[in-house]
């Protein structure tokens, strides 16, 4: 079985300043990774996801993901913030190649963005 | 419409009541999800629906009955339902192999007095 672990439940940051997100998973099997954002009130967008290929992800709204194997890790990151970044994170993972995707997601991270 | 369309938005319920949650999806996708979010929790990942059937139940209480009567639609049926089922449940659809991410509802927002 796979598992998610978002090791911060909360970052404040100021507004353009650099974000990292961490998220750090656990699996016996080779898996896909995603990260989703959701803003008040609404369902979780996908901002980016790691297949295979390149370990550097670029997403949307400036974001990037680097896949480390070694230490299984998905960090997620942006270079400058905005108030408009203010969301709650998640980071989720599922088994390369079944039938549909069965997601396991962290318990999130609420990024708090001030001016 | 387009994506992924929740339907009420928000609903409360008593314990003895009987109500329904409603999904639609535009995408063109055969697979259909519904999970269930609680504060401080992970996503629950509750039932997958894949061409019309049901191919996952994730130990959901019989208080909880999912239908869904064609690739678009999914619906969660609820009766008898206790406080601690107040949650936000979130529907999602995707392709069942191949394109690998899920695109979610905005959510039912549950309280059950």
């Amino acid at each position: 079985a796979q598992s998610v672990t978002q090791l911060d439940s909360q970052v404040p940051v100021f507004e353009e300043a650099p974000v990292e997100l961490r998220c750090n998973y656990s699996s016996s099997v080779s898996v896909y990774l995603f990260w989703y954002v959701q803003y008040p009130n609404q369902g979780l967008q996908l901002l980016l996801k790691y297949l295979s290929g390149s370990t550097l992800v670029k997403g949307i709204n400036g974001f990037e993901a680097e896949f480390n194997k070694s230490q299984t890790s998905f960090h997620l990151r942006k270079p400058s913030v905005h108030i408009s970044d203010t969301a709650e994170y998640f980071c989720a993972v599922t088994r390369r190649n079944t039938g549909f995707q069965k997601l396991v997601f962290g318990t999130g991270t609420r990024l708090l963005v001030s001016p | 419409e387009t994506g992924v369309t929740q339907t009420p938005r928000h609903l409360v319920m008593g314990m003895t009541n009987k109500k329904s949650l409603k999904c639609e999806q535009h995408l063109g996708h055969n697979a259909m999800y519904w999970y269930k979010q609680s504060a401080k929790k992970p996503l629950e990942l509750m039932f997958v629906y894949n061409f019309k059937e049901q191919t996952e139940n994730n130990s959901v209480p019989s208080r909880f009955s999912p239908e869904c009567p064609n690739s678009s639609h999914l619906f969660l049926h609820l009766h008898t339902l206790q406080p601690e089922d107040s949650a936000l449940y979130l529907c999602a659809s995707s392709q069942p192999t191949g394109e690998v991410e899920q695109y979610f509802g905005p959510g039912t927002r549950l309280t059950v007095t």
